[in-house]
């Protein structure tokens, strides 16, 4: 089955630096590759995604870069401001199998 | 609003007693889904339905059981055959078009301590 290694688990940056978090994936068949961001004591939520037919993707601030033939994708955040703290999820999934999570980035931007 | 209720938000159990936790959601969502979150370990599937009467085991159902009665509800038992219960717990679902390739809406989580 699918696994999903993220890295960093702990991340700091100050505020206005940007931030950069690295996922791998093992199935070759997975093609959905959704970000989400969990507050403290709240659910996570979706804050950005990418198939496998594009390469990239932006939304603001926040961006996604996706590799195929390596399998690794990232997450990246501009210009961070202290409200962008939180814990951050990748996941894959291949369709036919629900999303498999990585273990989460713990980001805390230092005003 | 539209959304998923997961209830209680907090929850002490004794060992040995079976426990169940609530999911509700109006969002017309065929799929359910219930993760497990412990610290440094991301969220692991517990159990899953992509339609009334079904559901399928995820990576963690051992000591586990669920029901899926109706579309809009989908409640979680851990049995005392879990050996170790306490974590948060988290519903989500998603629609019927894109099961595991859609947007997952999580509720806010239920924090069983087992005493």
């Amino acid at each position: 089955g699918e696994n999903v290694e993220q890295h960093p688990s702990t991340l700091s940056v100050q505020e206005g630096d940007s931030a950069v978090i690295k996922c791998t994936y093992s199935d070759s068949a997975s093609n959905y590759f959704p970000w989400y961001k969990q507050e403290l004591g709240k659910g996570p939520q979706l804050i950005i995604d990418i198939r496998s037919n594009v390469g990239e993707k932006k939304d603001q601030r926040i961006a996604v870069t996706l590799n195929k033939t390596a399998k690794h994708f990232s997450l990246h955040i501009t210009e961070t401001q202290p409200e962008d703290s939180a814990v951050y999820f990748c996941a894959a999934s291949g369709g036919n199998t629900p999303l498999v999570f990585g273990k989460g980035t713990r980001l805390s931007v230092i005003a | 609003d539209g959304g998923i209720t997961q209830s209680p938000k907090y929850l002490f159990r004794k060992e040995g007693q079976n426990v169940t936790l609530s999911c509700e959601q109006n969002l017309n969502h065929d799929a359910m889904y219930w993760y497990r979150q412990d610290p440094g370990q991301g969220l692991r599937l517990i159990y899953y339905s992509q339609i009334v009467n079904d559901f399928q085991k995820g990576d963690i159902a051992e000591g586990y059981s669920v029901s899926r009665e109706k579309k809009e509800s989908f409640p979680l038992t851990v049995t005392s055959a879990q050996k170790n219960p306490t974590a948060f717990y988290l519903c989500a679902s998603t629609s019927g078009r894109e099961t595991n390739t859609g947007e997952l809406f999580f509720g806010e989580g239920s924090r069983l301590t087992v005493l």
